[in-house]
């Protein structure tokens, strides 16, 4: 069974300072997906960001990118120029026949 | 607009009583999902289907029922016989099954006491 772990239950950094969430998952599979949701205070989920197993390019979504590393099984995402939205839950999610969910990590972003 | 629809946004319930769950989707997808969330927890898959008619059950579906009698629209049924059914839902759709992102809606919150 997939399984994805997210090490850091909450972090905290400034505005404008540039902050890194950590993943890691556990498969078998070679072809999937990985994704990064975000759930404001509204508890609305978010697609932030998706990744191909397959491409070994980093997606990138504006302000938001990853670091993808497939043989590591880790999958960090990067916010740059951090702001005030971007204080929310923020879950790494593992795309096989189902999505699995880590745990989540809290994120405020202060000003 | 497109989207996924979910109503009420806040549910009360008395123990012992059945509730059912909407959840309803215009944007023509053929799979559709639900999850329940726990505080300091991630999503956990309880039922999804991937076409009318069909369903299959997910992680934790002990103590939940679902039907898909149309496209558009997966209710989630919260039986008395779910120990723990304090939690919030949320619903999900995508084009299909594996690769394809999921949309998610608004979310019901249940509380039974």
């Amino acid at each position: 069974a997939q399984t994805v772990t997210q090490s850091q239950p909450e972090m905290s950094v400034q505005e404008a300072e540039t902050v890194t969430l950590s993943c890691t998952y556990d498969t078998s599979e070679n072809n999937y997906y990985l994704f990064w949701y975000k759930q404001p205070p509204s508890r609305q989920m978010i697609l932030v960001i998706r990744q191909e197993a397959y491409k070994q390019q980093n997606a990138t979504e504006n302000r938001f990118s990853v670091n993808f590393q497939k043989a590591a099984k880790s999958f960090s995402l990067k916010i740059s120029d951090s702001q005030l939205g971007d204080t929310a839950m923020y879950f790494c999610a593992f795309m096989g026949l189902k999505l699995v969910f880590g745990q989540g990590t809290r994120l405020t972003i202060n000003p | 607009d497109g989207g996924i629809t979910q109503s009420p946004k806040y549910l009360f319930r008395k123990e012992g009583q059945n509730v059912t769950l909407s959840c309803e989707q215009n944007l023509n997808h053929d799979a559709m999902y639900w999850y329940r969330q726990d505080p300091g927890q991630g999503l956990r898959l309880i039922y999804y289907s991937q076409i009318v008619n069909d369903f299959q059950k997910g992680d934790i579906a002990e103590g939940y029922s679902v039907s898909r009698e149309k496209k558009e629209s997966f209710p989630l049924t919260v039986t008395s016989a779910q120990k723990n059914p304090t939690a919030f839902y949320l619903c999900a759709s995508s084009p299909g099954l594996g690769t394809y992102e999921q949309y998610f809606g608004p979310g019901t919150r249940l509380t039974v006491t």
